[in-house]
């Protein structure tokens, strides 16, 4: 009955490499999104897609590319990995993308590891 | 952008002693006061929120305060308990960010029995 699933948990990998962390929610909300959680635990948001639509696109380098091929899944690729990239990434969803405010539900996290 | 200062970063209380944590935000648009805890190798998990609209929320032994004029928002969680132990993060949401929420820096509460 997980809500926010996502794969690997864990991702350990060599620099230059390209690698890809999967996400899937069950809440049948409208919009997703992939945080990063830096070794600080300071949380900043990448994307958000809102109906498979991106919506948010912060400043992040383009070797990151998120795919929504459909609005219940969200897969982050991330190409040519550098050290800098070794963090916690969190996707979560909500019901909306509105300015009103709506709750986000995280997954539990994919810790990357480059070395 | 939105800026979100959280103090303290790290707070220690006994076990049934109340804990206060406090957020400041820069942007007087901001509409939307989620708070968040997070416990080791879990994601961050909504706990209680409050809109611009209300001065305070509460939920059991939670409570939620905004101050819209001094644009700070406070935590509160009395008679603590153990469980409570986590990471605990504010966030505020401006008016036109697309439900983009701007995370304070976090706050490590420890309860010690």
């Amino acid at each position: 009955d997980t809500a926010v699933s996502q794969t690997p948990k864990y991702l350990v990998t060599q620099m230059g490499n390209d690698k890809s962390i999967k996400c899937e929610q069950n809440l049948g909300h409208d919009t997703m999104y992939w945080y990063k959680q830096d070794s600080k635990k300071f949380l900043k948001i990448m994307f958000s897609y809102n109906n498979k639509e991106l919506i948010i696109n912060e400043t992040v380098p383009n070797r990151f590319s998120p795919k929504s091929p459909d609005k219940a899944h969200l897969n982050l690729h991330i190409n040519s990995l550098e050290l800098g990239d070794s963090a916690v990434y969190f996707c979560a969803s909500s019901q909306d993308s509105g300015d009103r405010g709506s709750p986000l539900h995280f997954g539990n996290g994919t810790r990357l590891t480059v070395t | 952008g939105e800026n979100v200062e959280q103090h303290p970063s790290t707070l220690s209380v006994q076990e049934g002693d109340s804990a206060v944590i406090k957020c400041t935000y820069s942007d007087s648009a901001s509409n939307y006061f989620p708070w968040y805890k997070q416990e080791l190798g879990k994601g961050p998990q909504l706990i209680i929120d409050i809109r611009s609209n209300v001065g305070e929320k509460k939920d059991q032994r939670i409570a939620v305060t905004l101050n819209k004029t001094a644009k700070h928002f406070s935590l509160h969680i009395t008679e603590t308990q153990p469980e409570d132990s986590a990471v605990y993060f504010c966030a505020a949401q401006f008016t036109g960010g697309g439900n983009k929420l701007t995370f304070g820096t976090g706050t490590q509460l420890k309860v010690e029995l």
